[in-house]
């Protein structure tokens, strides 16, 4: 089982505010990372699918890195805004173990005050 | 386009009944997932099928049974159901062959034993 870690557990923050947040990974024998977005009674959707180190990807106000190197990727979000809460998940997908088996990690739920 | 659709949306059940939650994708993806969602503990998985015919267990098998019916259904059966199995499951399904593509959820099942 792959130790994928998130931090913080959650986070509040005013409307405007930039925020970021970390998922830790194993790095060797990595194969993809994901960023999803989890709104209360929705599912999951996809924010990223990345694979190369030094990855930078963009969807409007919300990026993310990733350094396979050391098995980190950060996702930012900038100005957030109140519909930007929902808990935000990654997955990290290892080329050593079956193909397509993704491990989560636990999520950081932000909560964006007006 | 349904994607992943899960059924059914909500469940009560009593100690010791049985239920099977269905899943269907359409997308002609190889893979296919069950996770349970329960309060901090983000998303762990309970079944996975890597391709049509094959099944493994997760992190969290004991208790259900799956059965990969064709490549588009994949099915979790509760037995004989426990209150620690009051959970929210989430159905998935991914291609592995293609790293860039991401996993897609069904809307989930609310399940709860008494």
């Amino acid at each position: 089982i792959l130790n994928v870690e998130q931090s913080p557990q959650s986070l509040h923050v005013q409307e405007g505010d930039s925020t970021n947040f970390t998922c830790s990974f194993p790095s060797s024998n990595f194969y993809a990372l994901h960023w999803y977005r989890w709104e209360t009674a929705k599912s999951p959707e996809a924010l990223f699918v990345m694979t190369l180190n030094g990855d930078e990807k963009k969807k409007g106000r919300i990026s993310a890195t990733l350094n396979t190197k050391e098995g980190y990727s950060y996702l930012y979000i900038k100005g957030s805004q109140p519909e930007d809460s929902a808990t935000y998940l990654c997955a990290s997908l290892d080329r050593g173990s079956t193909l397509g088996r993704l491990y989560f990690g636990r999520g950081t739920q932000l909560t964006v005050w007006p | 386009n349904a994607g992943v659709t899960q059924t059914p949306k909500f469940q009560v059940l009593k100690t010791g009944q049985s239920m099977t939650l269905q899943c269907a994708q359409d997308m002609n993806h190889n893979s296919m997932y069950w996770y349970r969602q329960d309060p901090g503990m983000g998303l762990r998985l309970i079944y996975y099928s890597a391709s049509e015919g094959t099944t493994d267990k997760g992190e969290v098998p004991n208790g259900y049974n799956v059965s990969r019916l064709n490549k588009r259904e994949f099915s979790l059966r509760l037995e004989s159901a426990a209150p620690s199995q009051t959970s929210v499951y989430f159905c998935a399904s991914s291609e592995p062959g293609d790293v860039r593509t991401e996993a897609f959820f069904g809307q989930g099942t609310r399940l709860t034993v008494v």
